[in-house]
């Protein structure tokens, strides 16, 4: 069964030290990675997906289909990348649902 | 563009009464997801449309919730009767139709309606 893990509910990390948010997942299709990010008082939103192959706000994430886990990184940490964050999972070639984890919420220290 | 629209924002219920979310998605998106995220948990979907047509509807309690889209724009979503157990925020988004499902388009969410079942 599809199956999206994020370990941690709440990561605390000073302002310009490195990030790194978990996500594992289960799955035997051709898995299609998301991260969804939600700040205070605003919309749940895509921040990226793994075929974009893309920085957004100085977040990367790569899929490692040996560990099955897709962490979203950043080198540095800023205060308004306070917020939650979440990891999706879908199939990349068949009619499947999406299936969310249960969020991390990130906090950055001043 | 305007965003996704729901209302209301806020509702507070009790247990057996009926409750009816409005969802308006973004113009000229196909495809349009509700999903009830319980506090703690990330969202998980309820019902998926293309168009006016359901795609999914396996996470749907079909006892107590329905959801239509008919004319393939706004939709709303009504559970009939409320339990306890319902509380959370129900999210709607849409998104542009690609390929057969659309399911990997870029989802765009509304600000949710928060139902509190006492």
């Amino acid at each position: 069964a599809q199956r999206v893990t994020q370990p941690e509910k709440l990561l605390s990390v000073f302002k310009g030290a490195p990030v790194e948010l978990k996500c594992n997942y289960s799955y035997s299709g051709s898995p299609e990675l998301f991260w969804y990010v939600q700040y205070s008082r605003q919309r749940l939103q895509l921040l990226l997906r793994h075929i974009s192959r893309e920085s957004i706000k100085g977040f990367t994430a790569d899929l490692n289909k040996g560990e099955t886990s897709f962490h979203l990184k950043k080198p540095f940490a800023q205060e308004e990348d306070s917020a939650m964050y979440y990891c999706a999972l879908t199939d990349m070639n068949r009619d499947d649902k999406i299936i969310f984890g249960k969020g991390t919420r990130l906090h950055i220290l001043p | 563009e305007a965003g996704v629209a729901q209302s209301p924002r806020y509702k507070i219920i009790e247990k057996r009464q009926s409750v009816a979310f409005w969802c308006n998605p973004i113009s000229g998106h196909a495809t349009l997801y509700w999903y009830q995220q319980i506090l703690g948990q990330g969202p998980k979907l309820l019902i998926q449309f293309q168009n006016n047509g359901v795609v999914d509807d396996s996470q749907l309690p079909k006892d107590r919730f329905s959801a239509e889209r008919l004319k393939g724009v706004d939709s709303t979503l009504k559970i009939q009767p409320a339990k306890l157990e319902d509380s959370a925020v129900y999210l709607c988004a849409s998104s542009l139709q690609a390929g057969t499902s659309g399911r990997w388009d870029t989802q765009y969410f509304g600000p949710g309606t928060r139902l509190t079942v006492l």
